[in-house]
């Protein structure tokens, strides 16, 4: 079975902090993905890679970076935690191809106050 | 443009009532589609998917979905409803942009089942 592990499930931030948030997948996946869970907005994408060091703006990519130093491993990064950066993040990995459904952690509840 | 629209926000079955979670798609050339469930406080699971061929689909816990091309719709359904089959579903779509294959979710629709 795929594997996709976040390093936190709840996170409360300060306004300005900078966060890190860690994924971590098992299965050798080309893809992997950060997305962002509103309620009545679904899941918008925020960043992606597919490949080691590389990375490509997802619909809302303003307020985050990323990083993908390993293959194994993507890491979102909020430069400066603002309020409306409060939400759901969820992480995910794929196999390279567009028929490849994509596997997602268990996601981690971000709240900055 | 792309979207996939799911058109209601809540569905209410009794248990052991077939089940249908709507989901229409607009998305330019011939589209991948596929189905998730998100139970309380965990990350998206996979159902099932459509790419090519037969446009009935089966996947996990007994679901199925159809494909209707003139529609342009992708319809979950279940024969038999469970308790347990209570959660948020999703559709998504592949769409290509920018070089890249992406997947474009709709809102998602709670799906409650009644004992």
């Amino acid at each position: 079975d795929v594997k996709v592990t976040q390093s936190s499930r709840y996170l409360v931030k300060r306004t300005g902090e900078k966060v890190f948030l860690e994924c971590v997948q098992d299965m050798d996946h080309e893809n992997m993905f950060w997305y962002r869970q509103d309620p009545g907005l679904g899941l918008r994408l925020i960043y992606f890679s597919y490949d080691v060091k590389m990375k490509e703006k997802g619909d809302i990519p303003e307020g985050y970076s990323v990083s993908r130093e390993k293959k194994e491993r993507f890491s979102l990064i909020l430069e400066s935690a603002s309020t409306n950066q409060t939400s759901m993040y969820l992480c995910a990995s794929s196999r390279e191809g567009p028929r490849h459904e994509q596997y997602f952690g268990p996601g981690t509840r971000l709240t900055v106050t | 443009a792309q979207s996939v629209a799911q058109p209601e926000d809540q569905v209410n079955v009794a248990e052991g009532n077939p089940l249908t979670v709507k989901c229409t798609y607009s998305v330019s050339g011939n589209p991948y589609l596929f189905w998730y469930v998100q139970y309380p406080n965990r990350g998206l699971q996979f159902l099932l998917k459509y790419i090519t061929g037969d446009n009935l689909v089966k996947g996990s816990y007994g679901f199925e979905a159809e494909f209707n091309k003139s529609q342009t719709s992708f319809h979950l359904k279940k024969p038999s409803a469970l308790v347990s089959d209570s959660a948020l579903y999703f559709c998504a779509v592949r769409y290509f942009s920018g070089g890249y294959n992406k997947l474009i979710f709709g809102a998602g629709t709670r799906l409650a089942v009644h004992p």
